[in-house]
């Protein structure tokens, strides 16, 4: 079973831009969760999709938004950015949104902000 | 809110060796899970080990155990026979059980463990 995969690897942005990062979770799974990495702030979460609907958000200003289609791919996208939101960015999936289902994490997105 | 606590930034054991990492929380829920997740160095975060709050028995999996003290609300991570691939960041993360919070991991900072040969 293919593993939860995120593209691109990496990316370089300069401030004001804005950018999409895409996350494929494990077929049959319909929970995707996205995670912001930095070395300040360490792991913090953004949202949860599950069935495209948004389930959970964390504080994150509204710049921050992010979708899931019907075969549960998630996308996230980040605006105007700022040099702060350099970070790795990671999604896991998870069979459902149970607070016991594992959630499976992906190889993540490197985003550099000039 | 929850908050999880990794008070050890950095670790080092000697292989074959045993070594425990620790983490608190703070938590006013009684229906919650507890996890210990490995990230080894430009690798995939995978899952350790999980302890759910309703269980007393500490969980245990092959080399890894936890001792999960939940009026101290205390939840450490013991790895016996440490091995050269333990090396890794390890993170400890707290998930409530209530419904409306869905997927939402909450992280310490982080204990890098150093296995030394």
């Amino acid at each position: 079973k293919a593993g939860v995969t995120q593209t691109p690897r990496y990316l370089i942005k300069t401030r004001g831009q804005q950018v999409t990062l895409s996350c494929s979770p494990i077929s049959g799974h319909r929970s995707v969760s996205w995670y912001q990495q930095t070395p300040g702030q360490g792991l913090q979460f953004l949202f949860e999709y599950f069935s495209e609907t948004q389930r959970n958000k964390g504080n994150f200003p509204g710049r921050f938004s992010g979708r899931q289609f019907s075969n549960s791919r998630s996308e996230m996208n980040v605006s105007t950015l700022e040099l702060g939101d350099s970070a790795l960015y990671l999604c896991a999936s998870s069979s459902t949104s149970l607070a016991y289902n594992e959630q499976f994490f992906g190889p993540g997105t490197r985003l550099t902000v000039l | 809110a929850q908050t999880v606590t990794q008070s050890q930034p950095e670790m080092s054991v000697q292989e074959a060796e045993t070594v425990t990492l620790s983490c608190t929380y703070d938590t006013s829920e009684s229906d919650y899970y507890l996890f210990w997740y490995k990230q080894p160095p430009s690798r995939q975060m995978i899952l350790v080990i999980r302890q759910e709050a309703y269980k007393q028995q500490n969980a245990t999996e092959n080399r890894f155990s936890v001792n999960f003290q939940k009026a101290a609300k205390s939840f450490s991570l013991k790895i016996s026979d440490s091995q050269l691939g333990d090396a890794a960041m390890y993170f400890c993360a707290y998930r409530s059980g209530a419904y409306n919070q869905g997927g939402k991991l909450i992280f310490g900072q982080g204990t890098e463990l150093s296995v030394k040969p």
